[in-house]
């Protein structure tokens, strides 16, 4: 069965310092791979994704992610943070069961608290 | 803005009543997702539906149900309600294919009382 881990619950960053947000997952097949940030009381928005190709995945907000197939990991990285990023990040894999049925399965959240 | 839309935003009730909560897809989207997001439990998964069928199911209780019409839009019933049924329950919308990615609404949160 698919899964994602997010090991860390919280991550504490000054502004301006680069900021990774971890992942792990586990997949059978080829893994189809989220980030997904929410903000208080408002959805999940999303930031980017990896399907194929280059391993260093560009997204929204200055986002990036990074896929590491033999570390399984998928990390969500950026060069300088800001406190607007402070949030709630989902990493998350699709689980597909056929050409119109899947599900996405979601990791338990990090907390992205960056200070000024 | 996704462009996913969800009604109400928020809803108060009392144990053992019944709730429907309503998502519009985004222009174009066949398929719908319902998803619950309780302190406890994160967010799960509850059920797909592509084109008005229902097509993957996740951990829905037996008391709820949903459908999708055949204008795509989507109404989750929660019934028999239930103290630990209080949750954000969030809607999504996708095309198909290897592509896919999910648009989330903006959730109703439910507070049963």
């Amino acid at each position: 069965a698919q899964s994602v881990a997010q090991p860390e619950d919280q991550v504490n960053v000054a502004e301006g310092n680069p900021l990774t947000v971890k992942c792990t997952y586990s997949v059978s097949g080829n893994p189809y791979l989220f980030w997904y940030v929410q903000y208080p009381n408002r959805g999940l928005q999303f930031l980017l994704k990896y399907i194929t190709g280059d391993n260093l995945v560009k997204g929204s907000y200055g986002f990036e992610a990074e896929f590491n197939k033999s570390q399984t990991s998928f990390h969500l990285k950026k060069p300088s943070a800001l406190v607007s990023d402070s949030a709630l990040y989902f990493c998350a894999v699709r689980d597909v069961k056929h050409s119109s049925a899947s599900k996405i399965i979601f990791g338990s959240g990090t907390r992205l608290s960056i200070r000024p | 803005d996704s462009g996913v839309t969800q009604t109400p935003k928020h809803l108060i009730t009392a144990t053992g009543q019944r709730v429907t909560l309503r998502c519009s897809p985004r222009s174009g989207d066949l398929s719908v997702y319902w998803y619950q997001q309780s302190l406890d439990q994160g967010l799960q998964f509850l059920i797909q539906y592509y084109n008005g069928e229902e097509r993957a199911k996740g951990n829905i209780l037996e008391r709820f149900s949903a459908q999708q019409f055949p204008d795509l839009h989507s109404e989750l019933n929660l019934s028999s309600l239930e103290l630990g049924d209080s949750a954000l329950y969030f809607c999504a919308s996708s095309t198909q294919g290897p592509t896919e990615t999910q648009y989330f609404g903006p959730g109703t949160r439910l507070l049963v009382l």
